[in-house]
């Protein structure tokens, strides 16, 4: 069984259109992130939620609005996609908040390319 | 702004070479990770050192954190095709982890 799942794997979307991606972790974790990776391989934090609350909103556009329904998922919509926005889109958990012992679990990623 | 800085960017070697990357900031860090990215994957955690002069081996892996722990090294011995892929190291500061943008080390046979 996949910890963290997150679908799409693959996403090829035209500019101006709105998508989601969901994910999901079986691991009991109360806290959840997501993260992007741009094409240098650099990896940023964008949100982080505890247990459905938002935690983390570092500067990203309005455009992406993550949602919470329970602690085990964690969606991310984005409206009125760009071509900046082409990247790999990391969802991940860990067992608490982000603490300095934390071992935080990622799911395989969604490559989303924006046309 | 990188917070971290990962050095080479690019290795390639030859099985059973040795190498080192090297993750250096000139900020502290309450605990520093490193993390292995295989294509198509997500990161993996491999180690936390917390410690300043902090010393972690894990089979052929190396891991050390700088005396003022601002800086951290990781260090393969006997390299293998299967150690190919992205590390990333993660450093812990203002209540989260920032990463660097990895070193792609490549293992041919």
């Amino acid at each position: 069984d996949t910890a963290v799942s997150q679908t799409p794997k693959y996403l090829v979307t035209q500019m101006g259109n709105d998508k989601s991606i969901k994910c999901e972790q079986n691991l009991g974790h109360d806290t959840m992130y997501w993260y992007k990776q741009d094409s240098k391989k650099f990896l940023k934090i964008m949100f982080s939620y505890n247990n459905k609350e938002l935690i983390i909103n570092e500067t990203v556009p309005n455009r992406f609005s993550p949602k919470s329904p329970d602690k085990a998922h964690l969606n991310l919509h984005i409206n009125s996609l760009e071509l900046g926005d082409s990247a790999v889109y990391f969802c991940a958990s860990s067992q608490v908040g982000m603490s300095s012992g934390n071992t935080i679990y990622f799911g395989e990623g969604s490559w989303l390319t924006v046309v | 702004t990188q917070l971290l800085e990962q050095s080479p960017q690019f290795l390639s070697i030859q099985e059973g070479e040795n190498l080192t990357v090297y993750c250096n900031s000139s900020s502290v860090f309450s605990s520093l990770q490193w993390y292995r990215q295989e294509p198509g994957e997500g990161p993996v955690l491999l180690v936390t050192v917390v410690t300043g002069g902090e010393v972690k081996k894990l089979k052929r892996l190396t891991f050390q954190f700088g005396d003022a722990r601002k800086d951290s090294s990781l260090h393969i011995t006997a390299a293998q095709p299967g150690d190919t892929g992205l590390y990333l190291c993660a450093g812990y500061s203002w209540g989260k982890f920032q990463f660097g943008a990895g070193t792609q080390v490549v293992v041919t046979p």
